[in-house]
Order: structure tokens, then C-alpha cells, then sequence
């Protein structure tokens, strides 16, 4: 079955170090890739996605290139914020194969960003 | 206008007893989800709606937990006789449809914090 595979951390960085949180996927079909965060006392937010190979996905300076060689979906950002401190997690929903979007989660990674 | 709202936002319960939980998603959206956040399993699906009908009831854990959603709004998930291994963070999601045609982003609510003693 699909499943989803990210780095668990927790990844502890400086302000305006490079991030980079690996997610490889596993899927029998195309799914669309998807990052969500969570921020410290609220919801899951989507943050980007990807809906075909090659795709780029971007949004408040994070990105992430959907690899299809590589079942591959890693988020980067070039200068982390203090205000990026929240739980990632990568995701994967294939609505050819169940018609609708049952997302399935990685278990996601914990990033606290230092002053 | 406003997100997905979910009630109660903690409920610490003991072992056996019954608990609700409530969903109200954004007004509008179709499809209905709901997870359950655990500490060491991640976020796990656990039922979808489409309205009022729920075609994937596939990862309930078993047949206490069941789900109902009425008017094709708000959505209510019931845990009876609660277990400690129930513990988790319960996650509803909704979307404006669910097409064939793409992906609809999921919106996600707060959370319910569920502590079985």
C-alpha cells in the first residue's frame, strides 16, 4: 500500500541555516505530494504541493520538487525564521486509486528554529 | 469566514465511559475527514464523508468507534467504553468536494485532545 517516509528529528537549527527535511513516498499509483505544518497549539495547515513529477511546490519561502526517479518530496528553505518552529509532515493522497483524498501522513518532523 | 471548528478542544475521560466528539466544518465543503494523531503512530485516517453517507469507514480501530454526520454539516465521532490506547489528538478535516478531477486541500481543525485514565 502507499505510505509515506520522513526524517523524524528533532531537528534543531540556527536562524538563517539551511533546511532540509527528507520525505521518500511509496505508491503503487501517481499520488499528488503534499506538505502540511503545524504550528505549536493549532491545526494542520497545508503548506505546499505537488501534483505530478517534476512539479515544484512553493509557499513562504519553503520548496519542495516532486521526484518521481527518486520517490522523493524533500522540503528545503534557504534561511530558517524562529517562526518556522512547528511539526512537518509529508504527505501523499492518490485519488485515482480510492476516487477520493484519503491522505496518508508521514509521522512527521518536530524543527525548532534558535535565535 | 471561519475555519473548521472542533469541541470539546481537551476531554479527559475514564476508562469505559462514552465520549463525543464534535466537528463543524467549513460551511459549504462536502467532504468530511477524520484522524487520529497519536505519539509514536502519526496522523491515521480514520473515516470520510461524502455529505451524509461515509463510503470509507476503513480506518475506524474497531466497533466502538463510530462516526455520523447530519445535514451535511456537522459531524459527530463517538468512542464508547473508552480504552487508554484511545489517547490521541482527534483530527477532522473538510474539503469542498471531492471531483475526480484534482486534489481539494484539506482544512484542518484544531483538534479534540482525548485522555482515557
Amino acid at each position: 500500500g502507499n505510505s509515506v517516509t520522513q526524517m523524524e528529528g528533532p531537528v534543531t537549527l540556527s536562524e538563517e541555516a539551511f533546511l532540509t527535511i527528507n520525505c521518500t513516498y511509496t505508491a503503487t499509483g501517481y499520488p499528488s505530494l503534499f506538505w502540511y505544518v503545524q504550528y505549536p497549539g493549532e491545526g494542520l495547515q497545508l503548506l505546499l504541493k505537488a501534483t505530478k513529477a517534476d512539479d515544484k511546490g512553493s509557499n513562504k519561502g519553503f520548496e519542495a520538487t516532486y521526484r518521481k526517479e527518486t520517490t522523493s518530496f524533500h522540503l528545503e528553505k534557504g534561511s530558517v525564521q524562529v517562526s518556522d518552529s512547528a511539526v512537518y509532515f509529508c504527505a501523499l493522497s492518490d485519488q485515482r486509486k480510492t476516487s477520493y483524498d484519503k491522505v496518508i501522513f508521514g509521522p512527521g518532523t518536530s524543527l525548532s528554529v534558535i535565535p | 469566514g471561519a475555519g473548521v471548528s472542533q469541541s470539546p478542544s481537551n476531554k479527559v475521560t475514564e476508562k469505559g465511559k462514552d465520549v463525543e466528539l464534535r466537528c463543524d466544518p467549513i460551511s459549504g465543503h462536502t467532504a468530511l475527514y477524520w484522524y487520529r494523531q497519536s505519539l509514536g503512530q502519526g496522523l491515521e485516517f480514520l473515516i470520510y464523508f461524502q455529505g451524509n453517507s461515509a463510503p470509507d469507514k476503513s480506518g475506524l480501530p474497531s466497533d466502538r468507534f463510530s462516526a455520523e454526520r447530519t445535514g451535511g454539516s456537522v459531524s459527530t465521532l463517538t468512542i464508547q467504553r473508552t480504552q487508554q490506547e484511545d489517547s490521541a489528538v482527534y483530527l477532522c478535516a473538510s474539503s469542498l468536494r471531492t471531483s475526480g478531477r484534482g486534489t481539494d486541500t484539506q482544512y484542518f481543525g484544531p483538534g479534540t485532545r482525548l485522555t482515557v485514565l
